[in-house]
């Protein structure tokens, strides 16, 4: 079974500034399984990206993701007041086996 | 525009049996696997399986094996979670979600609201 980790566990950071989260798998990981999520307290998490780098419907162009193989990235361009919340890599392993990361917490500083 | 209604909170006690649902809309039930996710309080997102509704094709993690059981009703377009037995430890937020229509890709695009389950003598 595949483990996911993510890194930092918390980032505090300002409104304005870049923001870089790292996803790093315990085995390799095709670009195609792997997907970012946002959540915010209260709310159901939201997809941001697909395929390790494709933007899901209505998100704005400040989050990107790259990668490859066991080494994932999300970046937040420009922190907005709205995207401090936590964020989730995911990915599918064989026999339709999903596993999420422990998140990263982005905080205000 | 698509969505995933899921059923209300639930209070049970340890031992008793729950089955909570998860309903969507627009769009063609039986060609998307629907997921369910467990969120404990305070923690991260776990998946705990997942089941195709046009011919109830199910897999699980192996930490939520027989555990739970995810089931289908494809006529009325509901996806359904349940446990036999409730233990304190499953009280957490569960969500269903709905997986992408891509064969290539996999991920989560449609979320229910969650629903609460709180276990407690």
């Amino acid at each position: 079974e595949i483990v996911l980790t993510q890194s930092p566990g918390t980032l505090s950071l300002s409104p304005g500034e870049r923001a870089t989260l790292s996803c790093r798998a315990s085995q390799s990981v095709s670009s195609s399984y792997l997907a970012w999520y946002q959540q915010k307290p209260g709310q159901a998490p939201r997809l941001l990206i697909y395929g390790a780098s494709s933007r899901a419907t209505g998100i704005p162009d400040r989050f990107s993701g790259s990668g490859s193989g066991t080494d994932f990235t999300l970046t937040i361009s420009r922190l907005e007041p709205e995207d401090f919340a936590v964020y989730y890599c995911q990915q599918y392993g064989s026999s339709l086996i999903f596993t999420f990361g422990p998140g990263t917490k982005v905080d205000i500083k | 525009e698509v969505q995933l209604v899921q059923s209300g909170a639930e209070v049970k006690k340890p031992g008793e049996s729950l089955k909570i649902s998860c309903k969507g809309s627009a769009y063609r039930f039986t060609s998307y696997w629907i997921g369910w996710v467990r969120q404990m309080p305070g923690k991260g997102l776990e998946w705990m399986g997942i089941i195709y509704p046009g011919d109830s094709d199910t897999r699980y993690s192996p930490s939520f094996q027989g555990q739970v059981t995810i089931s289908v009703d494809k006529s009325i377009n509901t996806a359904y979670l349940q446990w036999s037995s409730l233990k304190a430890s499953d009280s957490a937020m569960y969500y269903c979600a709905r997986r992408g229509d891509s064969s290539s890709l996999r991920y989560f695009d449609y979320w229910g609201q969650g629903t609460l389950v709180t276990v407690s003598s």
